[in-house]
This record gives C-alpha cells, structure tokens and sequence, in this order.
C-alpha cells in the first residue's frame, strides 16, 4: 500500500547533482518521509529522512515541500557508484512499518 | 560494529516443504522487521517484532510465523512452501518502536523453491 509515486526510472550525467522526485500527496502531518537505496542483490540501504524541514548528511539533501505533499532528493554530485534503485517511503506514525513502492531505477552515465 | 546479518545467504527448498531463516539485528537494535522482496518488486512488509511479539503484520497468509527472542534475534518460518514464495527476504532492525530511528536492512536471504 505504497502511499508514494517515483518516476520509474532517470539518468544522470557523472558529476552532475541528480534530483529524484517524489509526490506523497496523502501524507500525515506527523509521518516521516524516508529516502533509501538498492543496488542489485544487496538489502536496501538507509539515506535519509524528514519531516518537513530541509536535511542534509554526507550523503544527500532532502527537501520537502512547504505542504509537504511532495519531495526531491538531490545527491550533489552523482558518481557510477550512485547508480541504484531509490525508494521514496512514507512511514506509518506508529512502529516503524515501511511501504515501498517500486522507486526510481536511477542509472549515473559516465 | 556489526550491521544486520541474515543467515543462510540462498536457500533451495521443494514446494511444501518448510523453511527458517534468521537475523541478527544491528547491536542496540530491538526492533526487527521481515520483508519479501519479488523480482523486480519494492520489498513487502510481513511482520515486526518488538519485545518478543508480533506488534504489526502485512497481507501475509498465516504460513508466515515468526519469533523474536530475548537478545532480539529473529526468526522467520515459512510452511507449505509455494513456487510463489520464491523471493529474497529481508531482515531490518532499528533502534526503538515508537520512535523514527530509519530501518536498518541486512543483505537478505535468497529463497528458491522448485
């Protein structure tokens, strides 16, 4: 019951930013939206996360719309090792229950 | 520090049979999850273990079982295995329940049933 839409796929030139989009439309004022990704035949890995407020790691940014119906995940600068499965995921406020949908198959072109 | 570790990496089992598969969590974790992942298919929640019970379940027959001990491991058991349960099955853990500590996965279990 994914409550996110990913485009299902994108590309990126190597160096560029590549911005992945997302629309939760439905989300809950007191749900997260996640970030992960999947390169083949490993388990899904942690990016990151918010509420509705801008973050940032070492790996990405995350900025979430001010009606927070919508956000983008931006990795600065794509390299060949970015290239992966993107999940976007809203989680259920209560337990830490993730649906996935079928996310953004992005592909980083030297 | 350990991440998530899932044990056996692939499996090849026989429709009908039955199977276990296994996950320690990450160290301080308590929480562990289960997915099914299908080819080509985001990952499916089954069910979540906190304090040794079952808090959540997905759309799952009641085939799937599973245990959470006193250390926090886990276990998933499937009955009367279907070709259709051929897929790879994820374990996650993360630090609390109730809080938004992010999902931490291992690299799954690869199920093959003939």
């Amino acid at each position: 019951d994914a409550k996110t839409t990913q485009p299902p796929s994108m590309d990126c030139a190597e160096g560029r930013a590549a911005n992945l989009p997302c629309n939760h439309s439905t989300i809950s004022g007191n749900e997260y939206v996640y970030w992960y990704r999947q390169i083949h035949s490993q388990g899904p890995q942690y990016i990151i996360h918010g509420l509705k407020n801008n973050e940032t790691n070492e790996m990405a940014s995350l900025i979430i719309t001010e009606d927070r119906k919508s956000s983008t995940l931006i990795l600065p600068h794509a390299t060949l090792r970015d290239t992966a499965v993107y999940y976007c995921i809203v989680r259920v406020a209560i337990g830490n229950q993730f649906y996935f949908g079928t996310g953004t198959s992005l592909t980083v072109i030297p | 520090d350990a991440g998530v570790t899932q044990s056996p990496t692939h499996l090849i089992k026989t429709r009908g049979q039955q199977v276990t598969l296994r996950c320690s969590p990450k160290s301080g974790h308590d929480t562990v999850s289960w997915y099914q992942q299908a080819l080509g298919q985001g990952p499916q929640f089954i069910f979540q273990y906190y304090e040794e019970e079952e808090r959540q379940r997905g759309n799952f027959p009641d085939r799937f079982s599973g245990h959470q001990f006193p250390n926090y491991s886990s276990e998933l058991n499937v009955n009367a295995l279907l070709l259709g349960d051929s897929a790879l099955y994820l374990c996650a853990s993360s630090l609390d329940f109730f809080g938004e500590s992010p999902l931490h996965f291992g690299n799954g279990t690869r199920l093959t049933v003939t």
